[in-house]
């Protein structure tokens, strides 16, 4: 069954740097990979959806690249603020296309 | 944009009981809705796919009939647990398929069972 990890649990940096979150799959390459913020107790909010035919998309301070070789999605927000503070969570369609699963998502802490 | 409204967003009931989880899509018709549950600092884990005039189709592991599902309309999905136990507490959050592949979630609803 698909593996998806995201590389770290908990990633700290200053506010204004560039955060970049790292997502790998381990077998089948998705048609599709999506990548979500969830705040505590809330349900998680779209952000970025990109095709596997795609190397790169962005929105405003976000920038996902989709290395379907390395098995590998990079999620960047550049000139991060303390409000980026969130989990980002990593999703691909499930082999049968039919649902999406999700990784365990790295916690992004920005500080002033 | 598109809107998925879950009620309640919390809950706490008895050993034993049975609760209900709504899940509506406000502004569009969704003929696909999926039940999810999270386990603090856990991923989202697929509990079942809810198709609109059909049964649900369960991820393997999950009891379909503890955790019974119905999609009666392109706007609604319910989840019931039934005969909760402690450790069905957690957090469960729906979702609907909106335009293209675009997923849209839920606020999710807090579960405690005592």
């Amino acid at each position: 069954s698909q593996k998806i990890e995201q590389n770290s649990e908990a990633l700290n940096i200053q506010e204004g740097k560039t955060a970049t979150l790292t997502c790998n799959y381990t077998n089948y390459s998705p048609a599709y990979l999506q990548w979500y913020r969830q705040d505590p107790g809330r349900g998680p909010v779209f952000l970025l959806l990109i095709r596997e035919n795609e190397k790169e998309k962005r929105k405003e301070r976000l920038k996902v690249t989709f290395d379907t070789t390395l098995k590998q999605s990079l999620f960047h927000i550049t000139a991060s603020q303390p409000a980026d503070s969130a989990t980002y969570l990593c999703a691909l369609n499930n082999q049968a296309g039919t649902a999406l699963i999700f990784g365990k998502g790295t916690t992004l802490s920005v500080s002033s | 944009g598109a809107v998925v409204s879950q009620h309640p967003s919390w809950v706490i009931c008895k050993s034993g009981t049975s609760v209900k989880i709504e899940c509506r899509s406000l502004d569009f018709q969704a003929t696909t809705m999926f039940w999810y549950r999270q386990f603090p600092k856990q991923s989202l884990m697929l509990m079942a796919t809810s198709n609109e005039g059909s049964k649900a189709t369960y991820e393997q592991g999950v009891e379909k009939d503890k955790f019974l599902i119905n999609h009666a309309s392109l706007t609604l999905s319910t989840l019931t647990v039934t005969s909760a136990h402690p450790e069905d507490s957690s957090f469960y959050i729906c979702s609907a398929r909106g335009t293209g592949n675009t997923i849209y979630f839920g606020e999710g609803s807090w579960l405690t069972v005592v």
